[in-house]
Order: structure tokens, then sequence, then C-alpha cells
């Protein structure tokens, strides 16, 4: 079975503070994606990253990296220098291709974060 | 990235009637198609996966007698709400999964309230 934890339920920094989102998760299988999704009070699910089992290396794109660990079976997503804008539901998702769930994700559970002025 | 319009993005109804919603991928083909229903402050929950061409594949504990799913083209899944009751009041999710990229695109979402 897998899994995807999300262990911060509720995040609230102020402003142009940097925030690391966790995210830990479990398959057996070798061949698998791991994914973070943005959800802003809209409510649409706005897709950030996808990083394969066989690429650990680290990404940055602007304010956002992303840490990928396969020992630790980590996949955490730093926000550098927050903004309001940045203020959502951010959930961290895993796929794997093999088996019967295609396409299936499995999400965690949701990490709110509020970032004040 | 792949763009997936969700219709209508909000519908109120009355007790009894039937809702259906609407899932489209504009720029691309979808042969998989999820459906999702998210309580506030909660994950997603997955109902069903809807395969073009096929019945839809639903999760345990879903109605399939109550949330009807057609995927009659390679762009387009509804879902259809049946004698909707107040209970049924969610926020519903489709995504499209482009075979090529393994990335699901969702849509805008759908809030319905059931009075």
């Amino acid at each position: 079975a897998q899994k995807v934890t999300q262990a911060q339920t509720e995040i609230s920094v102020v402003e142009k503070e940097d925030v690391t989102l966790d995210c830990v998760y479990e398959t057996r299988d070798t061949t698998y994606y791991l994914f973070w999704y943005k959800q802003p009070p809209s409510g649409e699910l706005v897709f950030l990253i996808r990083r394969n089992s066989f690429d650990e290396q680290n990404e940055i794109s602007g304010r956002y990296s992303w840490n990928f660990q396969k020992s630790t079976s980590s996949f955490n997503f730093t926000i550098t220098a927050s903004q309001v804008v940045d203020s959502a539901v951010y959930f961290c998702a895993l796929y794997s291709p093999g088996g019967t769930s295609y396409g299936k994700l499995t999400f965690g559970q949701g990490t709110i974060l509020t970032v004040h002025p | 990235g792949a763009v997936v319009s969700q219709h209508p993005s909000w519908v109120i109804c009355k007790s009894g009637t039937s809702v259906k919603i609407e899932c489209r991928s504009l720029d691309f083909q979808a042969t998989t198609m999820f459906w999702y229903r998210q309580f506030p402050k909660q994950s997603l929950m997955l109902m069903a996966t809807s395969n073009e061409g096929s019945k839809a594949t639903y999760e345990q504990g879903v109605e399939k007698d109550k949330f009807l799913i057609n995927h009659a083209s390679l762009t387009l899944s509804t879902l259809t709400v049946t004698s909707a009751h107040p209970e049924d009041s969610s926020f519903y999710i489709c995504s499209a999964f482009p075979l090529a990229k393994n990335i699901q695109y969702f849509g805008a979402g759908t809030r319905l309230s059931v009075l």
C-alpha cells in the first residue's frame, strides 16, 4: 500500500520568512513519481512539480525549491521569502505507473499555509 | 501546462434533482479522467476513475447509481449526481491524465449546494 504523510496540518508565517513543508512517502515500487500541488482559496489544484524516483536532484524554481531524498523517503518543499499570495493548501502526492492503479494519485492530508503581511 | 475545464463552477439545486458536472481536457486527449470529492479542510477523496469508452471504476463506498459517470469522448467526462440530497453538498474536482506526461491536471472544481 502507498501512503503520503504531511505531518504539518497548518503553518503560519510572516511575509518574507522562509518556510518548509514536509512530505514523507511510503511505497514498495521502485518506479514512482512525486508531486506537489497548490490549492489556493479559489479551489483549483495547480501543478507545481513532478519528480521521478530515479532523479534525486534538487530543483529550484524562483522562490520555490524541492529536496528529494530517497534515503529518508522525503520530498520537502521550501518557499523562500514567502509572500501573502503563497497562502494556500499544499498537497504532496505519489503515483506509481505499475499495477492496476493506473494514473491514481495518493495524496497527503495537505498543509494549510498562511502568510501574514 | 495542460488545461482542464470544469463546468459549472458553482451550482445550487433543490433536494431530489439531478446535477451534471462536465470535465473537459482542452488541449490534449485523456483516456483516463478522475473524479474527486473534497470536504472543507480535508484532502481529496477519489470517487472514481473514468475510462473513455468503458465503464467507470468506482472506489469502495461510492454509490455508482448515485454518481453516474460517462466518458464518451477523449476530451469529455461527466459526473451526474442523481437525486441529490443535502449530504451530497461538497466540492467536486475532476482531473485528466495525459498519457505521455504522467501528470494529473485538475479542473477548477464545482461547488455543489443542495437545499
